[in-house]
């Protein structure tokens, strides 16, 4: 199947401090999707971007969908403990029917 | 109201046994799946449903069983259970239309194989 790569698998930082992360493909997506996934919990949709070049907030997250639909990018400001979680991006493919997710960066927030 | 709903939320059996796992969905949505998501927390899908018929049929052993009885429902069922198999289980649904991909989550179910 289609292969995302996630960048960086893992973040140890401060509370306070800014993140991101991103997600590349191969392959030209049509559309890009962030979910979070709480200790213990199912993933939770965050963003759905539909549109190359688009900019979505959701709070203090702002997601962009590449230009050259290859690649997407999730960016947490003044971040706190509860955004202690894994983030998964997910795509769909032009050619292909389903998403796929990535491997997911572990994110660690030290109050 | 718990939107898409699993049980059990934990699951302990031996090797070799049958064991099935349950989710419904009050969503309105018209596709299902499940997911594996094993110790390196990966994610990757393993069926898909949409009305009740079977859309995605990844690689996953015949072991694994899914019945949608109807589209809120999609109960996965597994035979011969193996050590291999330990892993949480998520179900989700997503909406017919362009907003297909965003899927909505079950809290998981948490299977250990002996």
């Amino acid at each position: 199947g289609q292969q995302l790569n996630q960048n960086p698998q893992s973040m140890f930082i401060q509370e306070g401090e800014d993140v991101s992360m991103n997600c590349t493909s191969s392959s030209i997506f049509n559309t890009w999707l962030w979910y979070k996934q709480d200790p213990g919990e199912g993933p939770v949709l965050l963003i759905a971007l539909y549109k190359a070049g688009e900019l979505t907030s959701n709070g203090r997250l702002t997601a962009q969908f590449g230009i050259t639909r290859k690649d997407s990018f999730l960016n947490i400001s003044a971040s706190i403990p509860s955004d202690v979680g894994i983030y998964f991006c997910a795509g769909r493919p032009t050619n292909a029917g389903k998403s796929t997710f990535g491997d997911g960066t572990t994110l660690t927030v030290k109050p | 109201d718990t939107a898409v709903s699993q049980t059990p939320k934990y699951l302990v059996t031996q090797m070799g046994n049958d064991k099935s796992i349950k989710c419904e969905q009050n969503l309105g949505h018209d596709t299902m799946y499940w997911y594996k998501q094993d110790s390196k927390k990966f994610l990757k899908i393993m069926f898909s449903y949409n009305n009740k018929e079977l859309i995605i049929n990844e690689t996953v052993p015949n072991r694994f069983s899914p019945k949608s009885p109807d589209k809120a429902h999609l109960n996965l069922h597994i035979n011969s259970l193996e050590l291999g198999d330990s892993a949480v289980y998520f179900c989700a649904s997503s909406p017919y239309g362009y907003r297909d991909n965003e899927q909505f989550f079950g809290p998981g179910t948490r299977l250990t194989v002996l």
